[in-house]
Order: structure tokens, then C-alpha cells, then sequence
């Protein structure tokens, strides 16, 4: 079964900083995995995804993720945190394309200036 | 390109009512939408996976008889809360599977979401 954790329900930077949110996965085939953010009251955006290509992948908005099998992490990074970043993150897996999504709890992240 | 609309975004209901909330996929034909329920504070649980032409399939604990979802042509998808009561009050949010070239370019693209409050 596909599992996903993310570590920390609530992050607070400050604008600039680097933003880091966790998230780890369990699965028993390699997975496909997602980063999307959500503002209030709004859908889901993606941010970006991992399907196996580079381990290193680069989102929308500045947003990056590295995917680690060792580790069997998938964390996004920014490297310098806006005030419009502010959201709820979610990272989400699924064991094939086109499937529905397993999704974490969901990281607050919070900028302030 | 690839947009997803729902409808209504927030609705009011007495309990006992029921509630038709629409998913379209605005710029593309979509054979497979997924729906999902956030609870406040919450991450999404899966709720049903709609195929067209073809029955919903129910995740564990979902109440087909409670949420009918219906999917008849390739850009709408719709559920229905039947008789609802206040624990049906939630955020409703739809997916579309947008097919790729290549299996590993299909991508699920979001809906705004639904707020439903039942009185």
C-alpha cells in the first residue's frame, strides 16, 4: 500500500529564507509523486511531479523537489520564501499514472516579514 | 489550457435535501474525474473514482447510495449528496485525468471545490 508522511503540520519562515517541507513515502513499486499547494477556500495547484525522468525536479513558482529512493523522499524547496507563498502543502503519491492520488495531511506554510 | 471548473463553489442546504455539484473539464476530454472530501483543517480522502460511460467505483466506507455520481459524457462528472445531513458538511473537490502522449505525462488537474454546509 502507498503511504505518504509529511513531517511538521505547520511551517513558519521568514520572507527570504529557504523553505523546506518534508514529505516521505512508502510504496512497493517506484512511485509517482506530487507536490501541490492549496489556498484558502481554492482548489489544488500543482506545483510539480515526479515521474521517474530527473530526480530533480523543478516546479512553478520557484519550487523544487529532489526524490531520494535511499531515503524515499520527495521535499520541496524554495530557496528564498515570498509572503504570496504563504498556503497549505500537500505532497501526494500514486503507484501509476492517471490513478487517484494518495495525499499527506498537509503542511501550513507560513511567511512572514 | 487544462482547466477544471465546479459548480456551484459554495452551497447552503436544509438536512434532508439533496445537493448536485457539477465537475467539467473546460479544454479537454476527460475519461476518468475522481472526487475527493476535505475536511477542515484536513487532507483529501479519495471518494469515488468516475469513469465515463461506465459506474462509479466507491472507496471503502463512501455510501454509494448516499453520494451517486454520475459521468455521461467525457467532460462532466457529477455527485449527488442525497438526503443530506449536517456530517455531510465538507469541502468537495474534483479531479480530471488529463490523458498524455506517454502514460507518464498523464496529470490530474483540480477543480476550485465545492463548500457544502448542511443546516
Amino acid at each position: 500500500a502507498q503511504s505518504v508522511t509529511q513531517l511538521g503540520s505547520h511551517v513558519s519562515v521568514s520572507e527570504g529564507a529557504l523553505v523546506l517541507l518534508r514529505c516521505n513515502y512508502s510504496s512497493s513499486v517506484p512511485p509517482y509523486l506530487f507536490w501541490y499547494v492549496q489556498y484558502p477556500n481554492q482548489g489544488l495547484q500543482l506545483l510539480l511531479k515526479y515521474t521517474s525522468a530527473a530526480t530533480l525536479v523543478k516546479g512553478i513558482n520557484g519550487f523544487e523537489a529532489e526524490f531520494k529512493k535511499s531515503e524515499t523522499s520527495f521535499h520541496l524547496t524554495k530557496p528564498s520564501a515570498h509572503m504570496s507563498d504563504a498556503a497549505e502543502y500537500f505532497c501526494a503519491v500514486t503507484p501509476r499514472a492517471g490513478t487517484a492520488l494518495i495525499f499527506g495531511k498537509g503542511t501550513t506554510l507560513s511567511v512572514s516579514s | 489550457g487544462a482547466v477544471v471548473s465546479q459548480h456551484p463553489s459554495w452551497v447552503i442546504c436544509k438536512s434532508g435535501t439533496s445537493v448536485k455539484i457539477e465537475c467539467r473539464s473546460l479544454d479537454f476530454q476527460a475519461t476518468t474525474m475522481f472526487w475527493y472530501r476535505q475536511f477542515p483543517k484536513q487532507s483529501l480522502m479519495l471518494m469515488a473514482t468516475s469513469n465515463e460511460g461506465s459506474k462509479a467505483t466507491y472507496e471503502q466506507g463512501v455510501e454509494k447510495d448516499k453520494f451517486l455520481i454520475n459521468h455521461a459524457s467525457l467532460t462532466l462528472s457529477t455527485l449527488t449528496v442525497t438526503s443530506a445531513h449536517p456530517e455531510d458538511s465538507s469541502f468537495y473537490i474534483c479531479s480530471a485525468r488529463l490523458r498524455g502522449e506517454r502514460e507518464l505525462s498523464d496529470t490530474q488537474y483540480f477543480g476550485p471545490g465545492t463548500r457544502l454546509t448542511v443546516l
